[in-house]
């Protein structure tokens, strides 16, 4: 079982739509929670960082983290053709690396 | 402002060469990662430097694998006698201190495809 669960999609909704992505882990210890936004054969960007539970909002993007279910979440509002990309989750464990999610790739129809 | 750039982008090798992948990480940033992102999956961590000291190389698949960054700033990773399952991106993240919460940027990756 890896450390770190993400359902890879492909995930093809329609502009406007609110976007659901979400992972699941299993080291407690965890407590730094990050998305990346990865366009294709470009390298990963931060969009959304959150330390310990709860939640966090940027523009039109929510990051929500429940640590008592290992789960986090990340909620795009108003989905944009220019939202279509792999959305990986992270942790980041106690020696500074990270550990990624398989990634979810979204596609938003215009 | 220069972010983290990765040199070659795309590299082709006949199973058996040597390669070389070069990262030239954001200037100032004390730390600096490699990671490997096989086709469909997240990077994997493969090995991690503060300053010159490579402090983690716990990720590195083979012995076949090396890296260095002498001077504590630009980073080689080496793969020695490459196999077709090298074949991947290989990416490069740097951040600022080692402290936790540090946000790593990436560089574009470099595509290897080993034949």
């Amino acid at each position: 079982q890896k450390e770190v669960e993400q359902d890879p999609g492909p995930l093809s909704v329609p502009e406007g739509a609110i976007v659901s992505l979400n992972c699941t882990y299993s080291n407690s210890a965890f407590q730094y929670f990050m998305w990346y936004r990865q366009y294709s054969r470009k390298g990963p960007e931060l969009l959304m960082y959150t330390y310990s539970s709860g939640n966090k909002e940027d523009g039109r993007f929510t990051a929500q983290v429940d640590k008592s279910s290992k789960y986090i979440s990340l909620f795009i509002r108003d989905s944009q053709p220019s939202d279509s990309a792999t959305y990986l989750c992270a942790m980041r464990s106690n020696t500074g690396k990270l550990i990624f999610g398989q990634g979810t790739t979204l596609q938003v129809k215009p | 402002g220069a972010g983290v750039s990765q040199s070659p982008r795309y590299k082709v090798a006949k199973r058996g060469q040597d390669v070389a992948l070069r990262c030239d990480p954001i200037s100032g940033h004390v730390s600096l990662f490699w990671y490997q992102q096989a086709l469909g999956q997240g990077p994997e961590f493969l090995t991690y430097f503060q300053n010159e000291a490579q402090l983690d190389k716990s990720g590195l698949p083979s012995d076949r694998f090396f890296a260095e960054r002498p001077e504590g700033s630009v980073s080689t990773l080496k793969i020695q006698r490459t196999q077709q399952e090298d074949s991947a991106v290989y990416l490069c993240a740097s951040s600022l201190a080692r402290r936790f919460g540090e946000t790593q940027y990436f560089g574009p990756g470099t595509r290897l495809l080993v034949l």
